[in-house]
């Protein structure tokens, strides 16, 4: 069975810092890989993906996030955080091939940006 | 606008009462999935359906109920069963097959409680 860890469950950064976020997975075979971000008492918006190809994928609102094979990662990073980054983040995973595949999601990340 | 919609945004519950929350999208998206979150869990998965006339049970089935009668509609049952379902719910939807690398869209959540 698959699983994603979020093993910090908040994470507290000064605004104009980097920030990371991260996420470690298991799944057998390839993997594709999303994060999503989510709002007080709303719905999940996806921020980015990893299907194939290049390991830096970028996405919405200047963030990225780096593939890692070996490491069973996939860390969300913004050079500069910015205070409406504050929210709940949440990694995806999801087999690349097999049947019934379902989307798995780690128990999120909580995002404070400090001013 | 194409997107996916839950309904009602809050719902009560009297004890021995079943509730069924509705989720219709207009994406001409093949899968639809249904997830429970609670606080510091995340996101857990109640059932998911692949294709019109069928689902398969989550990780949290237990006191729940679907139907897929239309591509569009999966609607939840919260039954007498489920013990403690006061929480936030989120209906989901996706691409299927070949395609299942694309990103899942969610809806804005219903937040039900037990009075």
């Amino acid at each position: 069975a698959q699983s994603v860890a979020q093993p910090e469950d908040q994470v507290n950064v000064a605004e104009g810092n980097p920030l990371t976020v991260k996420c470690t997975y298991s799944v057998s075979g390839n993997p594709y890989l999303f994060w999503y971000v989510q709002y007080p008492n709303r719905g999940l918006q996806f921020l980015l993906k990893y299907i194939t190809g290049d390991n830096l994928v970028k996405g919405s609102y200047g963030f990225e996030a780096e593939f890692n094979k070996s490491q069973t990662s996939f860390h969300l990073k913004k050079p500069s955080a910015l205070v409406s980054d504050s929210a709940l983040y949440f990694c995806a995973v999801i087999p690349a091939s097999g049947s019934a595949r379902q989307l798995t999601f780690g128990s999120g990340t909580q995002l404070t940006v400090l001013p | 606008d194409g997107g996916i919609t839950q309904s009602p945004k809050y719902l009560f519950r009297k004890e021995g009462q079943n509730v069924t929350l509705s989720c219709e999208q207009n994406l001409n998206h093949d899968a639809m999935y249904w997830y429970r979150q609670d606080p510091g869990q995340g996101l857990r998965l109640i059932y998911y359906s692949q294709i019109v006339n069928d689902f398969q049970k989550g990780d949290i089935a237990e006191g729940y109920s679907v139907s897929r009668e239309k591509k569009e509609s999966f609607p939840l049952t919260v039954t007498s069963a489920q013990k403690n379902p006061t929480a936030f719910y989120l209906c989901a939807s996706s691409t299927q097959g070949a395609t299942v690398n694309t990103e899942a869209f969610f809806g804005q959540g219903t937040r039900l409680t037990v009075v």
